[in-house]
């Protein structure tokens, strides 16, 4: 059980493709993350808002463009990625300040073709 | 860089056996974080630790936060299947706003 759901769990895409990943969460998480996972790799951290407002993008290509409409969501929008971008994209919610736990969604196992 | 790195990287025991994994960051952490990733999962939080020489216990997982809060530790005692995954340490090293994942132990638990 999750406090994050993403949706699609599995998408495949061409590389001339538009799509937009989506994770919603009503917990009153009041910081939400994007990660990128890679196969037998840790979480790498891609983007942070908190309270709505993008807080931290860590230098990610502008194929990338996060959004966050309202507290309870968040999408990642994706545009002419690469095969290389192909990994497991995880949402996460953290509820208290800076220093809480993470609580991440199922994530989007995503394949670039 | 700021590094948290973990070892071993991988571990393989035989159902029963003890399961100890190392975390070291190379700057002082505020908090340490655990988490468990089942294969095919997501990472699940499990513990935090915030003083130094802190140690938590869960059932058969014990938590260790060093004295310098550099380092910390994870055993497993009497590992069943259930335990396998990947776990993490995760921490804000230093002056870092953020979470910085350690490299992950993978553990493989044969019955």
């Amino acid at each position: 059980d999750t406090e994050v759901t993403q949706t699609p769990k599995h998408l495949v895409m061409g590389m001339t493709n538009k799509k937009s990943l989506k994770c919603e969460q009503h917990m009153g998480h009041r910081a939400m993350y994007w990660y990128k996972q890679k196969a037998k790799k840790p979480p790498e951290l891609m983007f942070v808002y908190s309270y709505e407002k993008l807080s931290i993008n860590e230098s990610v290509p502008s194929r990338f463009s996060p959004e966050c409409p309202n507290s309870s969501l968040l999408n990642l929008h994706l545009h002419a990625l690469q095969p290389e971008d192909s990994a497991l994209y995880l949402c996460a919610g953290r509820q208290g300040t800076r220093d809480s736990p993470l609580h991440f969604g199922n994530g989007t196992r995503l394949t670039v073709t | 860089g700021q590094q948290v790195m973990q070892i071993p990287q991988y571990q393989h025991v035989q159902e029963g056996e003890d399961f100890t994994t190392y975390c070291n960051s190379s700057t002082t952490l505020s908090n340490i974080q655990w988490y468990k990733q089942r294969p095919g999962g997501h990472p699940v939080f499990l513990i935090q630790l915030v003083k130094s020489g802190e140690v938590k216990k869960q059932k058969r997982l014990t938590f260790q936060f060093g004295e310098a809060k550099k380092n910390s530790s994870l055993h497993i005692t009497a590992t069943q299947t259930t335990d396998v995954g990947t776990y993490f340490c995760a921490g804000p090293p230093g002056s870092a706003r953020q979470l910085t994942f350690g490299s992950g132990t993978q553990l493989t638990v044969l019955p």
